[in-house]
Parts: C-alpha cells; sequence; structure tokens
C-alpha cells in the first residue's frame, strides 16, 4: 500500500490563518523532506528534516520517527503561500548504496484568500 | 546543493512520435531520478540512474518505453518512445548531495501529446 498518507488534501484559509499538514509514513524512515509545488510546476525543498524540528521563517517542520509521523507547520498565512505541498519520504529499505529513492505523499492544495 | 537544468521546458508532439528530455547537473552527482506527475497528482518514481550503467526502472516503467542515458556524471537523457495521449504530464529529473541526501529537482518538463 501507499507508504506515505498526507493530509489534508486540500485546505481554505483565510490570510493570516496557520496551517498545518501531515505525513504519515508506514515504513522505516531515512529522511523527509517537504516541498513546495507553484503553480507552475516547479518545486521548491524547503525541508530536509530526518528528526526533529526545523524553523524557517513562518514555517515549522516537525518529524517524529518513533510515531511515524512528519508536519509542516505555516504560521500566519499569506496569499502568496498558495500551491501544493508534498512530504516525501526516504525509507532505509529504498535507500541505495549510492542514494536515495523517494515517495511521494498525494500532497496537500493549500488556498489562502485575502 | 545541486542545481539541475531541464531542456525543453516543455514540448508538444503528436502521437507515435519519440523525444528527449535532457537535465543537466551544475556538479557531478552519483545518481540521477526520473519522476514523472500528472495533472493535480504526486509524483512517481520512474527509474534511477547511475553512470556507466543500465537504468534501474520502477514498476510500470519500462526501458523500452522509456530508455534513460546517463552518459556521465552531470547528465542524462529521458526518451519518451511511440508517445501516447496518457504520456502527457511533467517530467522531473532530481539528485541529491554526497550526503545527507537532500535531493534537488529540476524545473520539470511539460509534455503534451496530441
Amino acid at each position: 500500500g501507499q507508504q506515505v498518507q498526507q493530509s489534508p488534501a486540500s485546505l481554505v484559509l483565510q490570510e493570516g490563518e496557520n496551517a498545518e499538514l501531515q505525513c504519515n509514513f508506514s515504513t522505516s524512515l531515512n529522511s523527509m523532506q517537504w516541498f513546495y509545488q507553484r503553480p507552475g510546476g516547479s518545486l521548491v525543498s524547503l525541508f530536509y528534516n530526518p528528526s526533529g524540528t526545523k524553523h524557517s521563517g513562518r514555517l515549522t517542520s516537525t518529524t517524529v520517527i518513533k510515531e511515524r509521523r512528519s508536519s509542516l507547520h505555516i504560521s500566519s498565512s499569506q496569499t502568496t503561500d498558495s500551491g501544493t505541498y508534498l512530504c516525501a519520504l526516504a525509507s532505509t529499505s529504498m535507500q541505495q548504496g549510492t542514494g536515495s529513492k523517494l515517495s511521494f505523499g498525494k500532497g496537500a492544495k493549500l488556498t489562502v484568500s485575502p | 546543493s545541486v542545481l539541475l537544468y531541464q531542456k525543453p521546458n516543455r514540448d508538444i508532439c503528436q502521437s507515435g512520435t519519440s523525444l528527449k528530455i535532457q537535465c543537466v547537473a551544475d556538479s557531478q552527482v552519483v545518481s540521477m531520478f526520473w519522476y514523472q506527475q500528472f495533472q493535480e497528482q504526486s509524483l512517481m518514481l520512474m527509474a534511477t540512474a547511475n553512470e556507466g550503467s543500465e537504468a534501474t526502472y520502477e514498476s510500470g516503467f519500462t526501458k523500452d518505453k522509456f530508455p534513460i542515458s546517463r552518459p556521465n556524471l552531470t547528465f542524462s537523457t529521458l526518451t519518451v518512445n511511440n508517445a501516447r495521449p496518457g504520456d502527457s504530464s511533467i517530467y522531473f529529473c532530481s539528485s541529491h548531495d554526497r550526503g545527507p541526501y537532500e535531493q534537488y529537482f529540476g524545473p520539470g518538463t511539460r509534455l503534451t501529446v496530441l
């Protein structure tokens, strides 16, 4: 089955509200990465976060390996945050000697209204 | 980090034709990956390409349909043979540093098959 479950699938916010996006994974974790996909399709890496909590501006990522989950928190959302957020897992079972392949969640479409 | 460039940005082709998508890295990388993304869906790993060896394909993707070349440590080409409308999607190449394996993506090639 799907190795990475992402929720919610979509989220609509008013500007200034906070968003919490979740990923749960069913296999052993090597790394977790969060991406933002622009409406035009290009991907922006937000966090590489195998464990613990990382901050970047209004964004916070927390990965808890024991609970097999990772979250992305967006505080004080802005209309420019609108887009799709993807989590991607590289598991130890997928890791080759030369690097890890990513298994993506289905994405969370965020819409922030003014 | 690794910067990846793809060419072309987008292409429109007729059914039955073949087309090539090029991926160039700004530094030498051991592994390159190719992903496919259909409209409103997540990214799916197609294959892993290491320099000097045959690409390794994921379930559902074949060498005959999607041959991949990796002639050196900065370059890879994905070919779509006998293109069909069902191949219309965005194709991404990706790679990572030697460690800790944070992945970086090219801007994507949007393919439309008529």
